[in-house]
């Protein structure tokens, strides 16, 4: 069974600019989460989306917005980035959701934002 | 404010030996907490997941315990082999309706010398 999987891998943007960034799930899985890792504040929790619908937020400005699609791919889009959005995003998927569901993730994006 | 304390914030030890991370939290409501290892450069891999009613999850050698009254939490690796050198991360879940939202400890690194 293939891993989640994330692209791109690495990324550099430049202040001002928007990102998408991609995140296939396991197959079967309905859930797909995203999370931001720094090494500053560590790994937070972005959002959740369930069958196309985002089920759950964090605590993250409105720059941050996500989609997910019927095939349960799911985008992450960061507009007008900055400086302090250089990070490692993170995605994890799982059958249903973030409850009692074994969570896999993928290798993550590395973004720099210069 | 739901926090995860984890302790100590790194570690050393020599290979075979045992070893027990800690993690403190205090999230309500409660709803799982989770162990999570995470190699340099790659996304965390699941060790244990534990609800509210288990005391003690294993995985191997490794051994998670979970004590609700005081809210604490432990992760014991015994026989220590060079590959578990890793960031082990703690993660509790609240639960409000049909939400889940994982507060991140900023984990532990361990790390094994022959």
């Amino acid at each position: 069974k293939a891993g989640v999987t994330q692209t791109p891998r690495y990324l550099i943007k430049t202040r001002g600019q928007q990102v998408t960034l991609s995140c296939s799930p396991i197959s079967g899985h309905r859930s797909v989460s995203w999370y931001q890792q720094t090494p500053g504040q560590g790994l937070q929790f972005l959002f959740e989306y369930f069958s196309e619908t985002q089920r759950n937020k964090g605590n993250f400005p409105g720059r941050f917005s996500g989609r997910q699609f019927s095939n349960s791919r799911s985008e992450m889009n960061v507009s007008t980035l900055e400086l302090g959005d250089s990070a490692l995003y993170l995605c994890a998927s799982s059958l249903s959701g973030t409850g009692t569901h074994e969570q896999y993730f993928g290798p993550g994006t590395r973004l720099t934002v210069t | 404010k739901n926090q995860v304390e984890q302790s100590p914030q790194s570690l050393i030890i020599l290979e075979g030996k045992n070893c027990t991370l800690q993690c403190n939290y205090t999230v309500s409501p409660f709803s799982n907490l989770r162990w999570y290892k995470q190699d340099t450069g790659r996304g965390p891999v699941s060790l244990t997941i534990m609800t509210f009613s288990e005391n003690t999850k294993s995985n191997g050698r490794y051994t998670a315990t979970l004590d609700a009254d005081t809210k604490q939490s432990s992760l014991h690796i015994t026989a220590s082999q060079l590959s578990d050198s890793a960031s082990y991360i703690c993660v509790v879940s609240a639960q409000t309706g049909g939400s889940y939202i994982p507060t991140f400890g900023r984990g532990t690194s361990l790390i094994v010398h022959p």
